[in-house]
């Protein structure tokens, strides 16, 4: 089975603090993907990468930033928290097929 | 731009078929998917169908596809409290790997 591990379930952090969110994938797949949730607003695409050290954009990247130094590792980086980061955030990664898979999310409050 | 549609809520008694639909705009996907979400989780996927595809069947569930009007839908059968979740759909957008996921159908099933 595929497994992609979001290393924090539940993080409350202080407006202003950098975040890190770490996301791993055990399927030796090349994209990784980072998306955040919100009621009424579905899923919008942060950042995805499609291979080591590569990134692409997404629908909403700003105040955000990523990492991708090992194939298996995605990061990412809010370099100074605000409140309107405050959600819930999904990592995933994709095969070849483009199937994606997630992970089991992380549950972010900044106050 | 690219769009994913569904009708936000659905409520079924158990025992009942569910049908939860989705229109796309994208005429090039490959293809096109279901992902389930449960309370306080990630995203997992239920099912997909290749674009050249009208139908598929996976035990409880049919996926419809008409690709004239670029609809989607997924029938639940024998519709169980344990399928009350989200259910997204999305489709493989233009830019490169990622997927334009809709809003989201919150289905509701009664006992």
């Amino acid at each position: 089975d595929v497994k992609v591990t979001q290393s924090s379930r539940y993080l409350v952090k202080r407006t202003g603090e950098k975040v890190f969110l770490e996301c791993v994938q055990d399927m030796d797949h090349e994209n990784m993907f980072w998306y955040r949730q919100d009621p009424g607003l579905g899923l919008r695409l942060i950042y995805f990468s499609y291979d080591v050290k590569m990134k692409e954009k997404g629908d909403i990247p700003e105040g955000y930033s990523v990492s991708r130094e090992k194939k298996e590792r995605f990061s990412l980086i809010l370099e100074s928290a605000s409140t309107n980061q405050t959600s819930m955030y999904l990592c995933a990664s994709s095969d070849i097929r483009n199937t994606i898979y997630f992970g089991e999310g992380s549950w972010l409050t900044v106050v | 731009g690219e769009d994913v549609e569904q009708s936000l809520f659905l409520s079924v008694r158990e025992g009942d078929s569910s049908v939860i639909n989705c229109t796309y705009t994208d005429s090039s996907s490959t293809y096109l998917y279901w992902y389930k979400q449960e309370p306080g989780a990630g995203l997992q996927l239920l099912t997909y169908i290749f674009s050249n595809m009208d139908m598929k069947q996976d035990q409880r569930l049919t996926v419809l596809l008409n690709k004239k009007d670029k609809h989607l839908s997924l029938r639940i059968a024998d519709t169980q409290t344990g399928d009350s979740a989200i259910y997204f759909c999305a489709e493989k957008g233009q830019a490169g790997t990622a997927l334009i996921f809709g809003k989201g159908t919150t289905l509701s099933v009664s006992s």
